[in-house]
């Protein structure tokens, strides 16, 4: 079955430091990845998504950016982060050559990022 | 007005009552996606439906497709079931999904 690992769980980094998350996926290959972001007390917010390797389109203007150098790794970073990075972000796959097109999602188990 | 809504945003039930919550879209969708958030963040997703009924153990959702409506069910409902659910549609073919408020469920034993 599909996994998704996603790392760091729980990060507190300073402001003006940079960001690294990543995320991997196993049990299927060529998958549509995302990014998401949840606020305290907020909903998710998709933030980037993925159709393939080097193919990245984001959702809103913002201090992150995404890379996928590999079909099954995606890695969420910024050069200085801010304050209103602070959140919860969440790594998601669909799709890929195992589950197609069912639509069916994977979670990642998020990473919670506190910036002081 | 959301693309995606959620009723009620708060819930707060007895151990065994059965529960309720709804999601109506406005979107254009072929499938809506149900999915569990547990206090410490983490997503399930529970259910993919695109018309009728599914169950999985005492979870049920329904859809209606041309009322653009959605209804997740709990029967028995128990402590272990107090989380948020997320109602949350895709669009186009990147499935890139609309999320629901979500709604934050306590079950009291």
């Amino acid at each position: 079955s599909q996994t998704i690992h996603q790392w760091p769980a729980t990060l507190v980094q300073p402001v003006g430091s940079p960001l690294s998350l990543e995320c991997t996926v196993e049990g299927t290959s060529n998958p549509n990845l995302y990014w998401y972001r949840q606020a305290a007390g907020r909903g998710l917010q998709l933030l980037f998504y993925s159709i393939g390797i080097d193919q990245i389109s984001s959702e809103v203007p913002q201090n992150l950016s995404a890379s996928r150098p590999q079909d099954r790794q995606f890695i969420l970073s910024s050069k200085k982060l801010l304050l209103s990075d602070s959140g919860f972000y969440l790594c998601a796959a669909s799709g890929g050559a195992v589950f197609g097109v069912t639509g069916e999602l994977f979670f990642g188990e998020g990473s919670r990022l506190t910036v002081l | 007005k959301n693309e995606v809504e959620q009723s009620p945003q708060n819930l707060t039930a007895q151990e065994g009552e059965f529960i309720t919550i709804n999601c109506s879209y406005s979107v254009g969708i072929s499938a809506l996606h149900w999915l569990q958030q547990h206090p410490g963040g983490g997503i399930v997703s529970l259910f993919m439906l695109s018309s009728g009924k599914k169950k999985h153990g005492r979870l049920i959702a329904t859809i209606n497709i041309q009322e653009k409506h959605s209804s997740l069910h709990i029967t028995a409902s128990h402590p272990r079931d107090s989380a948020v659910y997320i109602c949350a549609a895709p669009r186009g073919a990147t499935n890139k999904l609309i999320f629901g408020t979500g709604t934050l469920l306590a079950v009291q034993p």
